[in-house]
């Protein structure tokens, strides 16, 4: 089973901040959060991640919770070519196991 | 640098054939990975190699194989086709044990 919920589908305006939530309410102490995407079923292309502080780049943000048990994906300027299949795993450093879940389809409408 | 590459992207089979899907990258990583991903979930891990010789099993690997005889190329064999094999395979690399990985196109392949 999955060890991250996240919402099946969410919408979002052009222009606007997009913020997607994933749950990982059983994350143990050295697995990181990690953020792919997947456009029109591409290889999935890696975003962020961060084991408990904020973290930014270029692409975007990730917030996570002082409990460690959710995280929010921050797009700050959401664009049509942002439109894909957002997915929130966990991996610990030393293991390359990524657990993937179903993710959240983003549709960014003009 | 291309980064990863697969072939082919496409493939058609017939149950009980065999094929080996092609995977290359040209960034001197040492881990490498196959991932089958099914219409409308996750990833999921075949099998992974940590560098040249050196492979292990993944969450789904039976009826596959793999090889590693070199840092670039990672092979995937499928000896006996079944339509439950029916997928988008992706192949990834990383510089490390990592979950930072980098992946290539996907080979669509359907058993018929």
């Amino acid at each position: 089973d999955a060890k991250t919920t996240q919402p099946p589908s969410m919408d979002c305006a052009e222009g606007r901040a997009a913020n997607l939530p994933c749950n990982h309410s059983t994350i143990s102490g050295n697995e990181y959060v990690y953020w792919y995407r997947q456009i029109h079923s591409q290889g999935p292309q890696y975003i962020i991640h961060g084991l408990k502080n904020n973290e930014t780049n270029e692409m975007a943000s990730l917030i996570i919770t002082e409990d460690r048990k959710s995280s929010t994906l921050i797009l700050p300027h959401a664009t049509l070519r942002d439109t894909a299949v957002y997915y929130c795993t966990l991996a610990m450093d030393s293991n390359y196991q990524l657990i993937w879940g179903a993710g959240t389809k983003l549709i960014i409408k003009p | 640098n291309a980064g990863v590459t697969q072939t082919p992207k496409f493939r058609i089979l017939k149950i009980g054939q065999s094929m080996t899907l092609q995977c290359t990258q040209d960034m001197n990583h040492n881990y490498m990975y196959w991932y089958r991903q099914d219409p409308g979930m996750g990833l999921k891990l075949i099998y992974y190699s940590v560098g040249a010789g050196i492979t292990d099993k993944g969450e789904v690997p039976n009826g596959y194989n793999v090889s590693r005889s070199t840092t670039e190329d990672f092979p995937l064999r499928l000896e006996l086709a079944a339509p439950s094999q029916t997928s988008v395979y992706f192949c990834a690399s990383s510089y490390a044990a990592s979950g930072r990985q980098f992946f290539g196109p996907g080979t669509r392949l359907t058993v018929l």
